[in-house]
């Protein structure tokens, strides 16, 4: 596609479910980042895929939250056992070189009830 | 340890007034410098970049930035801005081979008519 897509666009749970948001980065680009955005916070990185390259997993809050990338495109963020602190926008980007900035996608706003 | 703080968390502004948005950065290595900004219920996209060459950089809508490695400054501004530029600004910072960018806590310019 022309940009980065995610999906769902807006996720609503309860407490103790888990989660499953889907990024499609830019075909071509090697890099994909998963951030959060809390509500008036900055950029929380999460997440780092490179190529074959093992993930640089240095921003994950807790065990509960994993992510793969498949065929080095698309990525899967989980979060399990969700909790009320969860709650926030997650955004995914991609980039084909680290200096060329990324391109984010448009976001999965996360509402854990 | 690198890290970039974005001095005001909001600046108001008349429409057609002057704006600049000051970043500062800390590294003890060489600098790739961005700005992004997040329009209202959008994602971000890249403003500008400082890479290397020519300190100041221009990027979209008008608006530039200066790189000053003395007082390792980013700063944005724009000359005269408009009520569409009203959004997030976010400046980032990337040092070395490492492709995670630290990110500011943002600034939130409202353009008032």
């Amino acid at each position: 596609g022309a940009g980065v897509s995610q999906s769902p666009s807006n996720k609503v749970t309860e407490k103790g479910k888990d989660v499953e948001l889907r990024c499609d980065p830019i075909s071509g680009h090697t890099a994909l980042y998963w951030y959060r955005q809390s509500l008036g916070q900055g950029l929380e990185f999460l997440i780092y895929f490179q190529g074959n390259s093992a993930p640089d997993k240095s921003g994950l809050p807790s065990d509960r939250f994993s992510a793969e990338r498949t065929g080095g495109s698309v990525s899967t963020l989980t979060i399990q056992r969700t909790q009320q602190e969860d709650s926030a926008v997650y955004l995914c980007a991609s980039s084909l070189l680290g200096v060329d900035g990324q391109f984010f996608g448009p976001g999965t706003r996360l509402t854990v009830l | 340890a690198q890290s970039v703080t974005q001095l005001d968390s909001q600046v108001p502004v008349f429409e057609e007034a002057p704006v600049e948005l000051r970043c500062n950065y800390s590294s003890s290595v060489s600098v790739y410098l961005f700005w992004y900004v997040q329009y209202p219920n959008q994602g971000l996209q890249l403003l500008l970049k400082y890479l290397s060459g020519s300190t100041l950089v221009k990027g979209i809508n008008g608006f530039e930035a200066e790189f000053n490695k003395s007082q390792t400054s980013f700063h944005l501004r724009k000359p005269s801005v408009h009520i569409s530029d009203t959004a997030e600004y976010f400046c980032a910072a990337n040092a070395g081979n490492n492709r995670k960018l630290i990110w500011g806590l943002g600034t939130s310019l409202a353009v008032n008519p």
